[in-house]
């Protein structure tokens, strides 16, 4: 079984400021894909970045990027000029590739404060 | 616009008074998955939907159902629930192929007394 590990229960960052969430996970797996989904208070899940297991060159979205390391299998995800609106409950999550309808194995979460 | 909706936001059950939970989804997608959230706790998959064919995680409580009667609607039922039982509960929706996300819903928080 997969297991994910988030290990900042919370994080805080000055607004402007950059600041890297770390996920590690464990798989015994090829292919797969990683996600770092964002939870803002009292709203749904929400994307903001995925990898696939087979691509070495690391996601970019914007202000978001990751460092993928399979061997070390990490997953880290960096937020660049950290804003206000980026405060939420950060998920790491993992799914196998070999089926598209697998569900998500999540970390249990960082708390992200953005301070003014 | 809303695209995958649960009802009610927040939910009051007495002990071992069945109570069921709803999902709706505008997106026309063919998976439908239920998730548990626990307070501090990674959400936790419970079951899906690949549309009708129904699939169990090996320890999902039997005190848990679910039920899909059409493409947009899912359900989630809880026969008899316990003090354990009370979380927040996550519907989310995906189109089933190898490349693809999971949208979720807002959540439904599930109170028991």
């Amino acid at each position: 079984a997969q297991t994910v590990t988030q290990s900042q229960p919370e994080m805080s960052v000055q607004e402007a400021e950059t600041v890297t969430l770390s996920c590690t996970y464990d798989t015994s797996e090829s292919d797969y894909y990683l996600f770092w989904y964002k939870q803002p208070p009292s709203r749904q899940m929400i994307l903001v970045i995925r990898q696939e297991a087979y691509k070495q060159q690391n996601a970019t979205e914007n202000r978001f990027s990751v460092n993928f390391q399979k061997a070390a299998k990490s997953f880290s995800l960096k937020i660049s000029d950290s804003q206000l609106g980026d405060a939420a409950m950060y998920f790491c999550a993992y799914r196998s590739a070999r089926g598209g309808a697998d569900g998500l194995t999540f970390g249990k979460g960082t708390h992200l404060i953005i301070q003014p | 616009d809303a695209m995958v909706i649960q009802n009610p936001r927040y939910q009051v059950t007495q002990f071992g008074k069945p109570v069921t939970l709803s999902c709706s989804q505008t997106l026309n997608h063919n998976v439908m998955y239920w998730y548990q959230q626990k307070s501090s706790q990674a959400p936790k998959l419970l079951f899906h939907y690949y549309d009708k064919d129904f699939n169990n995680e090996a320890d999902t409580p039997d005190n848990f159902q679910s039920r899909r009667p059409n493409t947009s609607f899912c359900f989630l039922d809880i026969r008899s629930p316990g003090l354990g039982d009370a979380a927040m509960y996550l519907c989310a929706t995906s189109r089933g192929n190898r490349n693809t996300e999971a949208f979720f819903g807002q959540g439904t928080r599930l109170t028991v007394v």
